[in-house]
């Protein structure tokens, strides 16, 4: 089974600043990478999958790249609403698996 | 609008069955594959399944083989996770999730509300 790790597991980041979470992937699993938002007391939401393709609805803040095993989002410009919760979701390999997520918190 | 509308929250006690449901309404629901997700409290979600409501073929991730049972009424639109036998250890909120494409290797787009299962003596 494919482990994901995700890094670091809390990130500390004032409003208007640029975050950047890594998701790495224990074998490669090409580009068949998502990234999910969770608030508080909500359902994961879509934001990013094959590696890179925002969801529709998504804002231009955020955004994808790597391949293969080693992956980022990056939010250009952390806004409110941004605060929360991210994780990653490889569904290249039975069986799909989610990371462990980051916090991403105010500073 | 996409929707997936999960039951309410059950509490139940160790050895009893349960069985939880989530609706999709506002696509085909018979095209995509339905997904069901656990997530413990602080912790990522864990990947359980699914289920294509068409024709109820599943795919269980291996730690949950045999411990649940998906199955799908493409009539009403549904699709349920049950239990036969519950253990302290189910206690859980458990998402139904939809896969974005056709196929089932795809990421979830859309997400029911979330059924919270407490199971306590």
């Amino acid at each position: 089974e494919i482990a994901m790790t995700q890094s670091p597991a809390t990130l500390s980041v004032s409003p208007g600043e640029r975050a950047t979470l890594s998701c790495r992937a224990s074998q490669s699993i090409s580009r068949n990478l998502a990234w999910y938002q969770q608030k508080p007391g909500q359902a994961p939401r879509l934001l990013i999958y094959g590696a890179s393709t925002r969801a529709t609805g998504v804002s231009a803040r955020f955004s994808g790249s790597g391949s293969e095993t080693e992956f980022t989002l990056t939010i250009s410009s952390l806004q409110p609403e941004d605060f929360a919760v991210y994780f990653c979701h490889q569904y290249n390999t039975r069986p799909p698996l989610f990371g462990g997520g980051t916090k991403v918190e105010i500073k | 609008e996409v929707q997936l509308v999960q039951s309410g929250a059950e509490v139940k006690k160790p050895g009893e069955s349960l069985k939880i449901s989530c609706k999709g309404s506002g696509y085909s629901f018979s095209s995509y594959w339905i997904g069901w997700v656990r997530q413990m409290p602080g912790k990522g979600p864990e990947y359980m399944g699914i289920i294509h409501p068409d024709d109820s073929k599943t795919r269980y991730h291996p730690s949950f083989e045999g411990q649940v049972t998906m199955s799908a009424d493409k009539s009403i639109s549904i699709v349920y996770l049950q239990w036969s036998s519950l253990r302290a250890s189910d206690s859980a909120l458990y998402y139904c999730a939809r896969h974005g494409g056709p196929s089932a290797w795809e990421p979830f787009d859309q997400w029911g509300q979330g059924t919270l299962v407490t199971v306590s003596s």
